[in-house]
């Protein structure tokens, strides 16, 4: 099984910051086969990032994906008040697995 | 727009059993493949099953394998999941949400419904 290990656990940060969220995979994830989520407080996750780099359907131009192999990042430019939430990071291409999400929090 | 309602959840005992719904509408069902995905509560994401568009192939992931069964009505558009021989870890909140594309593998979800909550306890 693909174990995802997602990075921090709690980040704390300010709007108009910019998020740098990691996710690295125990074994190599083809580009193609990984995905980010957002999920806030008391909503159903929504679909950001699919084939590591393209933006979702209304996903805005500030969450942007990046990553190969191993590594994959999510990276959230000027921090907007509705951005924070919990992000995670899946890979479908071995099966489906989960990262255990990174919560981002209003410092 | 897509839309994703869930239905069925509820308490069960140990041991027994429950048949969650999802009625999709907003496209056309029976070109998507579709998957389960839980989230116990305060936890992560965990997936449970997916189906083909045709309902001719399913998956499920290898801790629920034999006890959860993914089907799909698509005369009705709806999705099921039945669930036996429920466990205290079940307790979750079930999401269904829609693959991107008619392929069961290889594509993300792009829709989610609410989810329904299934609670499993004496």
């Amino acid at each position: 099984e693909i174990v995802l290990t997602q990075s921090p656990g709690t980040l704390s940060l300010s709007p108009g910051e910019i998020a740098t969220l990691s996710c690295r995979a125990n074994q190599s994830v083809r580009s193609d086969y990984f995905a980010w989520y957002q999920q806030r407080r008391g909503q159903s996750p929504r679909l950001l990032i699919y084939s590591s780099s393209n933006r979702a359907t209304g996903i805005p131009d500030r969450f942007s994906g990046s990553g190969s192999g191993t590594d994959f990042t999510l990276t959230i430019s000027r921090l907007e008040p509705e951005d924070f939430a919990v992000y995670y990071c899946q890979q479908y291409d071995s099966s489906i697995t989960f990262g255990q999400g990174t919560r981002l929090d209003i410092k | 727009q897509v839309q994703l309602v869930e239905s069925g959840g509820g308490v069960a005992q140990p041991g027994g059993s429950l048949r969650l719904s999802c009625e999709a509408s907003g496209f056309t069902f029976n070109t998507y493949a579709m998957h389960w995905v839980r989230q116990a509560p305060g936890k992560g994401l965990e997936w449970v099953a997916v189906i083909s568009y045709d309902g001719t192939k399913k998956f499920y992931a290898d801790s629920l394998k034999g006890r959860f069964t993914i089907s799909r009505d698509n005369s009705k558009n709806t999705l099921f999941l039945q669930m036996t021989n429920l466990r205290a870890d079940d307790t979750a909140l079930y999401y269904c949400a829609r693959a991107g594309t008619w392929a069961e593998a290889g594509v993300a979800l792009d829709h989610w419904g609410q989810g329904n909550l299934v609670t499993v306890s004496s």
